[in-house]
């Protein structure tokens, strides 16, 4: 199985809520990612987790709040948005340690900041 | 740094056949092939390793010539099914970080 779930498929919020993103994955991998993809464009790397712990956050701004509560969960909580904030994001998984480190994506949050 | 992919976007009739290619100025661990349909999320191709591996998935290969820091995507008597948007991504380390090229549209027609 090389499933990565995510909730909501779609989310739709203001610039003054808070929300969160949620992905799960049951491959026993280590290392889970959060990628933002604008349309037409790369995903770009917003953060690393690997054992739980933040390994690589590429400079994104605080608005954007991970979280790994356990190896098979990840969040993403966001507050105070930016309509440029809208995108895709995306999820991904993979296992450290194990040559080539496979990333799978999960299908996505299309998130529209209004 | 981000790898560069050409073309930008190729149009195929099925049967066809197409190769894309994913440069970089710096040395390469790896590179990770994935195609993209609209709305969709990336789907894991292969990976290619530096040491110059060639490796094949169906009518789908690939190829890493390390001398040059280029990777390129092979696909063979092209299908409707290839339709999509292909990236590469790049690791320069052992290690989790990817960086993705911009990507290459290709469209079959039938």
């Amino acid at each position: 199985d090389t499933e990565v779930t995510q909730t909501p498929k779609h989310l739709v919020m203001g610039m003054t809520n808070k929300k969160s993103l949620k992905c799960e994955q049951h491959m026993g991998h280590r290392a889970m990612y959060w990628y933002k993809q604008k349309a037409k464009k790369p995903p770009e790397l917003m953060f690393v987790y690997s054992y739980e712990k933040l390994s690589i956050n590429e400079s994104v701004p605080s608005r954007f709040s991970p979280e790994c509560p356990n190896s098979s969960l990840l969040n993403l909580h966001l507050h105070a948005l930016q309509p440029e904030d809208s995108a895709l994001y995306l999820c991904a998984s993979s296992q450290p340690g194990q040559r080539p480190f496979t990333q799978y994506f999960g299908p996505g949050t299309r998130l529209t900041v209004l | 740094q981000q790898p560069v992919q050409s073309p930008q976007a190729v149009i195929l009739r099925e049967g066809e056949d197409a190769v894309i290619n994913c440069s970089s100025s710096k040395a390469l661990y790896s590179v990770h092939w994935y195609r993209q349909k609209h709305g969709e999320a990336p789907v894991f191709l292969m990976i290619l390793l530096k040491g110059g591996e060639q490796k094949g998935h169906e009518k789908i290969s690939a190829s890493f010539n390390e001398k040059k820091q280029q990777s390129s995507l092979y696909l063979t008597a092209s299908q409707l099914s290839y339709s999509g948007t292909y990236f590469c991504g790049t690791a320069r380390e052992y290690g989790n970080k990817l960086v993705f090229g911009a990507g290459t549209i290709l469209r079959v027609k039938s």
